[in-house]
């Protein structure tokens, strides 16, 4: 199983104020994934990213939400002006290169709390 | 949007006893997906099935891909105290980019020793 790796843990911010989660890629990783999970709720996607662009995004990821992995490196979501209802755990999920492809693997997530 | 209806919503179990539960969606999918998720952690994937009527097993826990594609079961034999979590199956349509999952409400399951 791929080690997913997200920072920070947990991020307290003010509403309105923009917020960017992280996920640290291992080089094999291929397909990246960003969920959310409002407490007690269910999982809910929002985007996946491949090759460098958006391939799809849920209802849900509006104009406030964005992805990117500049260089290769970190893969971002920044939420660009927080609302109280922003508030969850975020989980990046992964797809490694050679292995299925249909099995996603997911990070330790990053509690976002909005006040 | 597309909908798993996930049965039952929570579960009372003494330890050693025998566990079962399925999802259902209105929607065919290619892949059925589940995850077990521990308070305050991610989903941790138990399972995935590709091929209908498929059934696979991972130690104690065995899953099935319904033969009409729309539905799925997780049992768990013998259970033990560290079984407790919430267990969510996901559908999948396709893999790669274009495979979100779409979850499940979830099962959360509770172990009395």
């Amino acid at each position: 199983e791929p080690e997913v790796t997200q920072t920070p843990s947990h991020q307290v911010t003010q509403m309105g104020q923009e917020v960017i989660l992280r996920c640290v890629p291992i080089s094999n990783h291929l397909y990246f994934y960003w969920y959310r999970q409002i407490l007690g709720q269910k999982v809910e996607f929002l985007v996946s990213f491949y090759n460098n662009e958006i391939s799809e995004k849920s209802e849900i990821f509006d104009d406030q939400f964005s992805v990117e992995r500049p260089d290769g490196s970190n893969f971002t979501l920044k939420i660009r002006s927080t609302k109280l209802e922003d508030s969850a755990m975020y989980f990046c999920a992964v797809v490694e290169g050679g292995g299925p492809y249909n099995e996603q693997f997911f990070g330790p997530g990053t509690r976002l709390t909005v006040l | 949007g597309q909908q798993l209806n996930q049965s039952p919503q929570s579960m009372f179990i003494q330890e050693g006893e025998d566990v079962s539960m399925n999802c259902t969606s209105s929607s065919i999918f290619n892949t059925w997906l589940w995850y077990k998720q521990d308070p305050g952690e991610g989903p941790v994937l138990l399972i995935a099935l590709y091929k209908a009527g498929e059934l696979t097993s991972n130690g104690r826990l065995t899953a099935q891909f319904g033969t009409t594609r729309k539905d799925s079961f997780l049992n768990i034999s013998a259970s033990i105290p560290s079984d407790v979590g919430i267990y969510f199956c996901a559908g999948q349509f396709r893999g790669g980019s274009q495979g979100n999952l779409i979850f499940g409400k979830g099962t959360k399951l509770s172990v009395k020793p």
